[in-house]
């Protein structure tokens, strides 16, 4: 069975700093991971995903995460955060033979602070 | 594309009381997916559809819990004689089909449910 840990519940950051959230996984199988972003009261918007090829991957809003098959990792990170990207984030692995069901993390919600 | 949607947005009942909730999937989406989410949780997969087909529900919570997505396109969830313990948030999602490449989850705004 698939499941995911998010590492940090909380990452309060500074405007204009970078900022990474910590995603790991774990799956006896090849996996697709994805970041999923939520906005208060809101429903989940794709940032990103990754199904093969590259190990780096570029999303929406500046964001890109790197897949570490050795150390099972999906970190997502930003050079440079906006007052805006506050909000909460999942990281969702899913594969084949779950016939692509998500599972999700627990979420870490982030605070970008003036 | 105008999104996945659902409706209503919120809903509050009174504990034994049945509620149902409405997902409008993209259209020519084949995949139609719930999920639940609690507070500080991320989603929880409930049930799902191919087509008109319910392809699992085990996961469902309770046989309170049903869903029907009876010609294909939209779907309802609905639970009878809610608890206070099913207040959350219900997700629906939709894909264009099974697929490493197709079958990415596109989710509509939810329905937050509460509990009295």
């Amino acid at each position: 069975a698939q499941s995911v840990t998010q590492l940090d519940s909380q990452v309060p950051v500074f405007e204009e700093a970078p900022v990474e959230l910590r995603c790991n996984y774990s799956s006896s199988v090849s996996v697709y991971l994805f970041w999923y972003v939520q906005y208060p009261n809101q429903g989940l918007q794709l940032l990103l995903k990754y199904l093969s090829g590259s190990t780096l991957v570029k999303g929406i809003n500046g964001f890109e995460a790197e897949f570490n098959k050795s150390q099972t990792s999906f970190h997502l990170r930003k050079p440079s955060v906006h007052i805006s990207d506050t909000a909460e984030y999942f990281c969702a692995v899913s594969d084949r033979r779950s016939d692509y069901k998500l599972s999700f993390g627990a979420g870490t919600t982030v605070t970008v602070r003036a | 594309d105008t999104g996945v949607s659902q409706d209503p947005r919120h809903k509050i009942t009174k504990r034994g009381q049945n509620v149902t909730f409405r997902c409008d999937p993209i259209s020519e989406h084949n995949r139609l997916y719930w999920y639940r989410q609690t507070l500080g949780q991320g989603p929880e997969f409930l049930t799902y559809f191919q087509n008109e087909a319910q392809l699992e529900k085990s996961r469902l919570l309770s046989d309170r819990f049903s869903a029907e997505r009876p010609k294909g396109s939209f779907s309802t969830l609905e639970i009878q004689r809610t608890e206070q313990g099913d207040s959350a948030m219900y997700l629906c999602a939709s894909s264009l089909e099974a697929g490493v490449l197709t079958d990415t989850q596109y989710f509509g705004p939810g329905t937050r449910l509460t509990v009295l």
